[in-house]
């Protein structure tokens, strides 16, 4: 059974500093995998995904992610925070159903953002 | 930019009665699921929904839960007989065929709390 593993429930950094999100993945084939952040009383908001091709993905909001297979992780980086990153972020591997994507979850990195 | 959307945002019920969460999917999507979040726990899969019926379920999915698209545009959730458990975040979701690139969009929630 496929699994996510983010080893870090809070996370605290300044505004202006760099982030890394860590997130390690079990899955017996090629993963799809996903970041999504989560805002206070917000839903979940897709950040950026990985299907195939290059290892390194942008998305949204100056986010990019590494896919690294050997080490099975995919982490999510930003090189310069601003307050309004602070949120929840979940990464996600997806196991294909017949057409359809069962997401599991991680349990999630709380981000706090200090000014 | 489409949305999926949900309604209630927020429900309060007695315990043992029944619920209903409503859901409406980003208009040219074909599969539909379900998430819930219990607080302070990982985003968990319910249910997957294509082409009128179920196409996976979890092992939570159990004979109190139930799914239907009652017409072109509805997606709900209805929950029998609610217990104290029950109480979480619901999210609704949707994604296009794999052509279009399998992301899954998530709505901003429904918050059920049972007493």
């Amino acid at each position: 059974a496929q699994s996510v593993t983010q080893p870090d429930i809070h996370i605290t950094v300044s505004e202006g500093a760099s982030l890394e999100l860590r997130c390690n993945y079990s899955y017996g084939a090629t993963p799809y995998l996903f970041w999504y952040v989560q805002s206070p009383g917000q839903g979940l908001q897709l950040l950026l995904k990985y299907f195939s091709g290059d290892t390194l993905v942008q998305g949204i909001k100056g986010f990019e992610a590494e896919f690294k297979r050997s080490q099975s992780s995919f982490n999510l980086r930003k090189p310069s925070v601003h307050w309004s990153d602070a949120a929840e972020y979940f990464c996600a591997v997806a196991s294909s159903g017949a057409g359809s994507y069962q997401l599991t979850f991680g349990k999630g990195t709380k981000l706090s953002v200090i000014p | 930019e489409p949305e999926v959307t949900q309604t209630p945002s927020h429900q309060v019920t007695q315990m043992g009665q029944e619920v209903i969460l409503r859901c409406v999917p980003i208009s040219n999507h074909l599969y539909f699921y379900w998430y819930r979040q219990i607080l302070g726990q990982k985003v968990e899969f319910l249910v997957s929904f294509y082409n009128n019926e179920i196409s996976e379920k979890s092992e939570i999915f159990d004979d109190q839960f139930s799914v239907e698209r009652p017409d072109g545009s509805n997606f709900t959730l209805k929950i029998r007989s609610t217990k104290l458990e029950d109480s979480a975040m619901y999210f609704c979701a949707s994604s296009a065929p794999s052509d279009m690139g399998n992301t899954i969009y998530f709505g901003e929630g429904s918050w059920l709390t049972v007493v």
